[in-house]
């Protein structure tokens, strides 16, 4: 079963403040890393898709970066908001090209 | 558009029942996946059908079966449910993985809850 950790767990930071989480996947026949945001009652909806290592993505305030050859990703929220509120997953297209493997996620809370 | 639907989307099972969840897709897409989601573990996956009249195992499959005979459903059957298949079920569907720019994201339904008694 392929490992995908994500770090922390949970974070709670006040609102305005920038905050990143980590997603880590053995780095050998990878293919894709996808970041998904889920909030409470929601389905998870994307974020990114990304598949070149050094691959930079932006949207709005969320940005991710991907380091193939070490095995990692980061996702960074600039400026939180409540509305950023949510479940952050991470899930990795490796190995056997036809399915996504999730991370547990890191749970955001942006409080005033 | 009505992108990935599941039916139903609430169900309370006593053990030993069968049941069949129903996820249908509009957007033409190949893969067809299933989770289930339960506290402090994410999203595992059950099966996956890379195209119509395929299926293949995911990291849970006991307890489960599939079938994708047409392209656009996949449905998962319980056949005789236990309390330790109380979750929330995820069907999701994405056009294509692999390599490049032919990865492309999966699209979720809202969950199916199941409670098994």
């Amino acid at each position: 079963i392929l490992n995908v950790e994500q770090s922390p767990q949970s974070l709670h930071v006040q609102e305005g403040d920038s905050t990143n989480f980590t997603c880590s996947f053995p780095s050998s026949n990878f293919y894709a890393l996808h970041w998904y945001r889920w909030e409470t009652a929601k389905s998870p909806e994307a974020l990114f898709v990304m598949t070149l290592n050094g691959d930079e993505k932006k949207k709005g305030r969320i940005s991710a970066t991907l380091n193939t050859k070490e095995g990692y990703s980061y996702l960074y929220i600039k400026g939180s908001q409540p509305e950023d509120s949510a479940t952050y997953l991470c899930a990795v297209n490796t190995g056997t090209a036809s399915k996504l493997t999730f991370g547990t996620g890191t749970r955001l809370q942006v409080t005033l | 558009n009505a992108g990935v639907t599941q039916t139903p989307k609430f169900r309370v099972l006593k053990t030993g029942q069968s049941m069949t969840l129903l996820c249908a897709q509009d957007m033409n897409h190949e893969y067809m996946y299933w989770y289930r989601q339960d506290p402090g573990m994410g999203l595992r996956l059950i099966h996956y059908s890379v195209g119509e009249g395929t299926t293949a195992k995911g990291e849970v499959p006991d307890g489960y079966n599939v079938s994708r005979l047409k392209k656009q459903n996949f449905l998962l059957g319980l056949e005789s449910a236990a309390p330790s298949q109380t979750s929330v079920y995820f069907c999701a569907s994405s056009y294509s993985l692999g390599t490049g720019n032919m990865n492309t994201e999966a699209f979720f339904g809202q969950g199916t809850r199941l409670t098994v008694v």
